[in-house]
C-alpha cells in the first residue's frame, strides 16, 4: 500500500521556534511538491523538486523558509523562525514523472504558532 | 493573480439529488483540468480529470463539463451521496512545469 508519509502529524510551537517537516514520497516518485492550506488561499504551493533538484520555490517566504530533499526518500520544510501566520496545514505529494492526475498527497502536517 | 476560482465556498445537497460543483479559470493556455476531492485530516486526492479537447469526460455518478469558450469547468455528481460530503479542488496544470494551481475550494455537505 505505498502513500505518502508526513511527519508530525501536528505541531504547536512558539514564534520564532524553529519548526521542521518531514515527507517520504512514494517509492519511485521523482517529482515532491510542498503544499499550504489555508482558509483564504486554499492549496498554494510552495516549493517543488525533481529528482532531488528544485524546480521551482517562487511560492515559498525566501528569508525563513527553506525545502531539501537530503536524499530520494526524504523531502524537508523548514521555517526559522516561525511566526503565527504560518499557521497552516501543509501537505506533501510525490508524482511519477508529470504533475498529471496522478499526485498523490500526504495526511499534512497540521501547524499552530502561538 | 488567481488563475482558478470557486466562488462557492460552500454547497448543501440533499442526498439523492445532484451536486454541481463550479470553477472558472483566466488563461486559456490549460492542456487538461482536474478536480480532487478532500476529506478532513486527509490529503486531496484525484478524482476526476478533462482533456481541454474535450467538453465532457464521465466516470460513475461523476462528470466534469468543460465550457472553453466561458473558461468555465463544472463537476457533476449524480446522485449525491453522503460519503460525498468533502473539500473539492479544480486544479489546472500551467504549460512546461510540473505544477498544479489549486482553487479555493468548495466544501460539499450532502445531508440525508
Amino acid at each position: 500500500d505505498a502513500r505518502v508519509t508526513q511527519t508530525p502529524r501536528h505541531k504547536v510551537t512558539e514564534m520564532g521556534q524553529e519548526v521542521t517537516m518531514r515527507c517520504q514520497p512514494i517509492l519511485g516518485h521523482n517529482t515532491v511538491f510542498w503544499y499550504r492550506q489555508t482558509m483564504m488561499q486554499g492549496l498554494e504551493l510552495l516549493a517543488y523538486f525533481r529528482n532531488r533538484a528544485p524546480l521551482d520555490d517562487s511560492g515559498m517566504p525566501k528569508d525563513r523558509f527553506s525545502a531539501e530533499m537530503p536524499d530520494a526518500t526524504l523531502a524537508t520544510l523548514k521555517i526559522q523562525p516561525s511566526e503565527p501566520r504560518d499557521s497552516a496545514v501543509y501537505f506533501c505529494a510525490s508524482a511519477l514523472d508529470r504533475a498529471d492526475e496522478t499526485q498523490y498527497f500526504g495526511p499534512g502536517t497540521r501547524l499552530l504558532v502561538l | 493573480d488567481q488563475q482558478v476560482k470557486q466562488n462557492s465556498p460552500s454547497l448543501s445537497v440533499q442526498e439523492g439529488r445532484i451536486s454541481i460543483l463550479n470553477c472558472d479559470y483566466t488563461n486559456s493556455m490549460f492542456d487538461y483540468f482536474l478536480w480532487y476531492k478532500k476529506y478532513p485530516a486527509e490529503g486531496p486526492t484525484f478524482l476526476i480529470s478533462i482533456s481541454s479537447i474535450k467538453d465532457k469526460n464521465e466516470d460513475g455518478r461523476f462528470t466534469v463539463f468543460l465550457n472553453k469558450s466561458a473558461k468555465h469547468l463544472s463537476l457533476h455528481i449524480v446522485p449525491s451521496q453522503p460519503g460525498d460530503s468533502a473539500v473539492y479542488f479544480c486544479a489546472v496544470p500551467p504549460r512546461n512545469t510540473d505544477k498544479l494551481i489549486f482553487g479555493t475550494g468548495t466544501r460539499l455537505q450532502v445531508f440525508p
